[in-house]
């Protein structure tokens, strides 16, 4: 299957400070991007679906501008988490879809795991 | 609006069955997916309809039914490895991916 590369794996950062994780469709074109971010033992949460060259869409309840998100290539999105606080620490997955069939499936990164000090 | 409902948590014994289900609102539909995810990974694609009926793969079988807007994920024989989220999604009308919240799989022995 495709292969989508999220890094770095783990950070941990000082409060205050922002920090930017990268997803990257290695061997193929992402039309569509999607950032989740997980507590733990609970199910993903989605925060934003992007396309490329285009705004990203967040989900109800997830500020924008603390965590933005650039999808500015086929291969490469970005989400930065801006101002990061100890209540950002939490697991976040990108996933990448190559295309706009139906049955285009969505292939995951490793996931970021935040800790915020 | 875009709705995908499954059940927040369910507990099933080692070598039984149990089924996941998974009903969706969404403007229009072009099929659906279940992903499986351990604690600490990412998810892994499991299993893809677009026709109605169902599709067997080993100890997992997903179904679907387009007019009731309802799947549903059988895993037999469970095992202890199986404890895991399951995660629905539906591709609507515009191919955009909608995604379920997950429903968390406990398994005891």
């Amino acid at each position: 299957g495709a292969v989508v590369s999220q890094h770095p794996s783990r950070v941990i950062c000082k409060s205050g400070t922002s920090v930017k994780i990268e997803c990257r469709s290695l061997d193929f074109q992402a039309t569509t991007m999607f950032w989740y971010r997980q507590f733990p033992k609970k199910s993903l949460m989605l925060m934003a679906t992007s396309n490329e060259g285009s705004k990203a869409t967040y989900e109800q309840g997830v500020e924008k501008d603390k965590f933005l998100i650039n999808h500015a290539s086929l291969t490469l999105s970005t989400l930065t988490v801006t101002s990061a606080h100890p209540e950002d620490s939490s697991f976040y997955i990108c996933s990448a879809r190559g295309g706009l069939g139906g049955d285009t499936e969505a292939f995951f990164g490793q996931g970021t795991r935040l800790t915020v000090v | 609006g875009q709705n995908i409902d499954q059940p927040t948590e369910m507990t099933a014994t080692e070598g039984a069955i149990v089924q996941i289900n998974c009903t969706y609102q969404t403007s229009g539909f072009n099929g659906l997916f279940w992903y499986q995810q351990h604690a600490g990974e990412a998810p892994t694609f499991l299993s893809y309809n677009v026709l109605d009926g169902l599709e067997e793969k080993g100890r997992f079988s997903s179904f679907l039914s387009r007019s009731k807007g309802y799947s549903y994920l059988l895993l037999k024989e469970l095992q202890m490895k199986d404890s895991a989220s399951y995660l629905c999604a539906v591709v609507d009308s515009n191919y955009q991916l909608i995604w379920g919240a997950g429903t968390k799989l406990i398994i005891k022995p």
